[in-house]
């Protein structure tokens, strides 16, 4: 199976930051690389599809970026709201689908 | 609104056997990538479960053997039977729809507890 690495696997940050999560496959993934935001007692939210496109309803401040087995996604401006666990996600084999252990961002 | 909505989660003895249901509104689970993805408490996703639009199913090796994803057409509901539960299958399971070329989960159900404990 592919592995998903990400890093940190908590940060503090603070409203107005700038933060990047990274996202490390175990193998060439292409740009088959998702990234999700879950808040506490909530289901995924997909935010970044193809490594480096906004779902829709996803504010700007939100990019991803990277191809082949580094990714990242970076959050200018950082809002109260944005603070939650985000995970990243491969989908090159998408019939074993493997996800990144959680990045944890918190409110320092 | 598209929606998916779990039903069927609960305690359970390990060896035990439980059904998931995922009811879909405004989504054709037959013309979709549905999938299972679980959550034990405090810890990451794991996908666990798809079948595909044409049937074809597949599972993550943990579960390999002991659970079965299967939908009802006439009912636009997707199931996951679990068989020979373990303690380690206690998580929260999503019922989930892929899509585009990179399978991106973009409608999730709000997630049924199974919790395996004697």
């Amino acid at each position: 199976d592919i592995q998903m690495t990400q890093s940190p696997s908590s940060l503090s940050a603070s409203v107005g930051d700038r933060v990047t999560i990274t996202c490390r496959a175990s193998q060439n993934i292409g740009n088959y690389l998702n990234w999700y935001q879950q808040k506490p007692g909530k289901a995924p939210k997909v935010l970044i599809y193809a490594a480096s496109s906004l779902q829709s309803g996803v504010p700007s401040r939100f990019s991803g970026s990277g191809s082949g087995t580094d990714f990242t996604l970076t959050i200018t401006s950082l809002q109260p709201e944005d603070f939650a666990t985000y995970y990243c996600q491969q989908s090159y084999s998408s019939i074993r689908i493997t996800f990144g252990q959680g990045t944890r961002l918190e409110i320092k | 609104e598209m929606q998916l909505g779990e039903s069927g989660g609960g305690l359970i003895q390990p060896g035990g056997s439980l059904r998931l249901s995922c009811a879909a509104s405004e989504i054709t689970v037959s013309s979709n990538y549905m999938s299972w993805v679980r959550q034990a408490p405090g810890k990451g996703l794991e996908w666990v479960a798809v079948i595909y639009s044409g049937g074809s199913t597949y599972y993550v090796d943990s579960v390999k053997g002991r659970f079965t994803i299967s939908r009802d057409n006439s009912k636009n509901t997707v199931y996951l039977q679990m068989n020979s539960l373990r303690a380690e299958d206690t998580a929260i399971y999503y019922c989930t729809r892929g899509v585009g070329s990179t399978t991106a989960f973009d409608i999730w159900g709000h997630g049924t507890m199974v919790t395996v404990s004697s």
